[in-house]
């Protein structure tokens, strides 16, 4: 899950593995939920969205789950990539935007 | 594909300095945002401006303050650099605060020395 604290939350996995990262929210009325990649040296870049009405949603290789009853949220990577390797971080939005401290991932050749 | 530019990759400027830190957006949102984003602490809302002219203070306002005078352009600026502004400065921009995700610049890495 993400934390907020001098070091990031890390996850490392094997080049063609799956992959998942994991958020804790805290606001129960948060209606809308994003999660960003953000690569070495760039700003974050938007991967998937889903609205609090679902709870489960695909797109290209990422999958992203939400679990209200616990305040939980997941994305998923299928067959990881070395591309793949940035930080992760989710928002929750209720009004206005809140984000995490993110999660690093590392991807092994 | 919505752009949102910020005009200096990397600054270094001096303690006591006014800093001018510019973003663009030229996609006609009505809402822009800046962040500053420290190792571990995640991004935290300096200030978020919903329409010309309007400003609205953030979680860490102090030291800072904003400009928008036009609608594809917001300005954060330093009043009087300290050292404990050095950071990543983001900024970002959203059609509808709460329906839709927010488009990043790249950043602006800011040294004060």
């Amino acid at each position: 899950g993400e934390s907020v604290g001098l070091h990031l939350p890390t996850l490392s996995v094997q080049e063609g593995d799956n992959s998942i990262i994991n958020c804790a929210y805290s606001n129960s009325a948060s209606d809308y939920f994003i999660w960003y990649k953000q690569e070495s040296g760039k700003g974050p870049q938007f991967i998937i969205d889903i609205r609090s009405n679902m709870d489960k949603r695909q797109g290209q290789r990422v999958t992203v789950l939400l679990n209200k009853t616990v305040k939980h949220l997941s994305l998923q990577i299928a067959a990881t990539q070395p591309g793949d390797s940035a930080v992760y971080f989710c928002a929750e939005n209720n009004n206005d935007m809140r984000f995490g401290a993110g999660t690093r991932l590392t991807v092994k050749p | 594909d919505v752009k949102v530019t910020q005009s200096s990759r990397y600054l270094v400027k001096r303690t006591g300095e006014k800093v001018f830190l510019e973003c663009v957006q030229d996609m006609d949102h009505e809402n822009m945002f800046w962040y500053r984003q420290d190792p571990g602490l995640g991004l935290r809302l300096i200030y978020f401006s919903y329409d010309v002219k309007m400003k609205e203070k953030g979680d860490i306002p102090e030291g800072y303050s904003v400009s928008r005078e036009k609608k594809e352009r917001f300005s954060l600026i330093l009043e009087s650099a300290s050292t404990n502004q050095t950071s990543m400065y983001l900024c970002a921009s959203t059609l509808h605060r709460s329906l839709y995700g927010y488009t990043f610049g790249s950043g602006t890495r800011l040294t004060v020395v």
